[in-house]
């Protein structure tokens, strides 16, 4: 089953403007982790964040987690063409259990030259 | 390039037939994940191995379906009497860690198709 739940399922921008996915889940998690997905370099570890974490940054991402709401939202700034590619987050239920690492269904980011 | 690396990276075989997929992770990794994906949705994971040991598999994952990790460096999957729905893309990933599912680093997987 996958727990996390991306919002929106495709989006379109512009170069240079900034990206914002929202990814909901349902049960508690020890970290989420945020994945890019593309035909060159196939699936990308991007960022973790634990869950005693609200925001984390790493270069042009920055990444936030709300627990009470079990939510979490990626924000891609200054967006390039390269950065066109399906990202995912993905859920660490904790203790290692037999649903693993739980990835929602993705957004498809188009950026637009 | 010291990632990680899958073969084939393309398998067409016919329905009930049996299949055999390799992964070969990051040396120092103790950990071995696979992950089935099908088209427009996200990783599903079916099984993971710490060092040699198979330590979870998911309720996905059938009785056609065995993985191994013989000396805790490479593993193979195999998928007996291949059907139909089987087709999808076979990730693999591995990972340093004890506890819990840490960052992953994923093979460019194998896609295969049933006939």
């Amino acid at each position: 089953s996958q727990q996390g739940e991306e919002d929106p399922q495709a989006l379109s921008i512009q170069e240079g403007e900034n990206a914002t996915m929202n990814c909901s889940y349902k049960t508690s998690i020890n970290n989420l982790q945020w994945y890019r997905q593309n035909s060159g370099r196939g699936l990308v570890h991007l960022i973790l964040i634990r869950s005693n974490e609200r925001e984390k940054h790493s270069g042009r991402l920055r990444v936030t987690l709300d627990t009470s709401k079990k939510s979490s939202s990626l924000l891609i700034t200054a967006s390039r063409a390269a950065d066109t590619a399906s990202y995912f987050c993905a859920t660490d239920a904790g203790g290692g259990g037999a649903d693993g690492l739980t990835f929602g269904k993705g957004t498809h980011l188009i950026i637009q030259p | 390039d010291t990632g990680v690396s899958q073969d084939p990276r393309h398998k067409i075989t016919k329905r009930g037939q049996n299949v055999t997929f390799r992964c070969d992770p990051i040396s120092e990794h103790n950990r071995l994940y696979w992950y089935r994906q099908t088209l427009g949705q996200g990783p599903e994971f079916l099984t993971y191995f710490q060092n040699e040991a198979q330590l979870e598999k998911s309720r996905l994952l059938s009785d056609r379906f065995s993985a191994e990790r013989p000396k805790g460096s490479f593993s193979t999957l195999e998928i007996q009497r291949t059907e139909q729905g089987d087709s999808a893309m076979y990730l693999c990933a591995s990972s340093l860690g004890t506890r819990g599912y840490g960052e992953q680093f994923f093979g460019p997987g194998t896609r295969l198709t049933v006939l």
